[in-house]
């Protein structure tokens, strides 16, 4: 079965300052990944995603993400955090064949002036 | 652009009440979800529905109930309401269920049960 393990629940970054947030996966074959960002009273919004090719994505808002197959992991990455930033970031993976998407639970990002 | 909307917002119900949540996408997308979030969780398939009138069981879906009448409405019943479903519930959109496929989100309706 599919999981996705985001160990930070909660990351306080100062404003201008770079971001990492990690995310695993356990999936046997090539996952689907994705990385949703939800601000508050919003909706989810994805960032970005990675399916094949180039380990090194690029999404909205200047965030970037990077597969690592070797490490089961898909750290979301920004160089300087703004503070319209803060909100709560899920990880999320899916395969070839599957319905549904399995989510991590979440990382709630904090930016201090 | 609406994308996909929730209605209601919010709502408290007491043990046993009955309702019905309303998810709406003016997308045009085949396939439709209902998720529930809980802290510590994720988000978690409740039901899915892969055309209109057509409706299939997710990871959580003991409680619930869903319609899919119209393309566009997707319909989250909960017959005997319960503590334990006390969550936000997000519906969610896209063109197919393959997992390439985009999901598009609503904004969430808050649902306490007491």
């Amino acid at each position: 079965a599919q999981s996705v393990t985001q160990p930070d629940i909660h990351i306080t970054v100062s404003e201008g300052a770079s971001l990492e947030l990690r995310c695993n996966y356990s999936y046997g074959a090539t996952p689907y990944l994705f990385w949703y960002v939800q601000s508050p009273g919003q909706g989810l919004q994805l960032l970005l995603k990675y399916f094949s090719g180039d380990t090194l994505v690029q999404g909205i808002k200047g965030f970037e993400a990077e597969f690592k197959r070797s490490q089961s992991s898909f750290n979301l990455r920004k160089p300087s955090v703004h503070w319209s930033d803060a909100a709560e970031y899920f990880c999320a993976v899916g395969a070839a064949g599957r319905r549904a998407l399995t989510f991590g639970s979440g990382t709630r990002l904090q930016v201090q002036p | 652009n609406a994308g996909v909307t929730q209605t209601p917002k919010f709502r408290v119900l007491k043990t046993g009440q009955s309702m019905t949540l309303l998810c709406a996408q003016d997308m045009n997308h085949e396939y439709m979800y209902w998720y529930r979030q809980d802290p510590g969780m994720g988000l978690r398939l409740i039901h899915y529905s892969v055309g209109e009138g057509t409706t299939a069981k997710g990871e959580v879906p003991d409680g619930y109930n869903v319609s899919r009448l119209k393309k566009q409405n997707f319909l989250l019943g909960l017959e005997s309401a319960a503590p334990s479903q006390t969550s936000v519930y997000f519906c969610a959109s896209s063109w197919g269920t393959e997992a390439k496929n985009i999901q598009y989100f609503g904004a969430g309706t808050r649902l306490s049960v007491l």
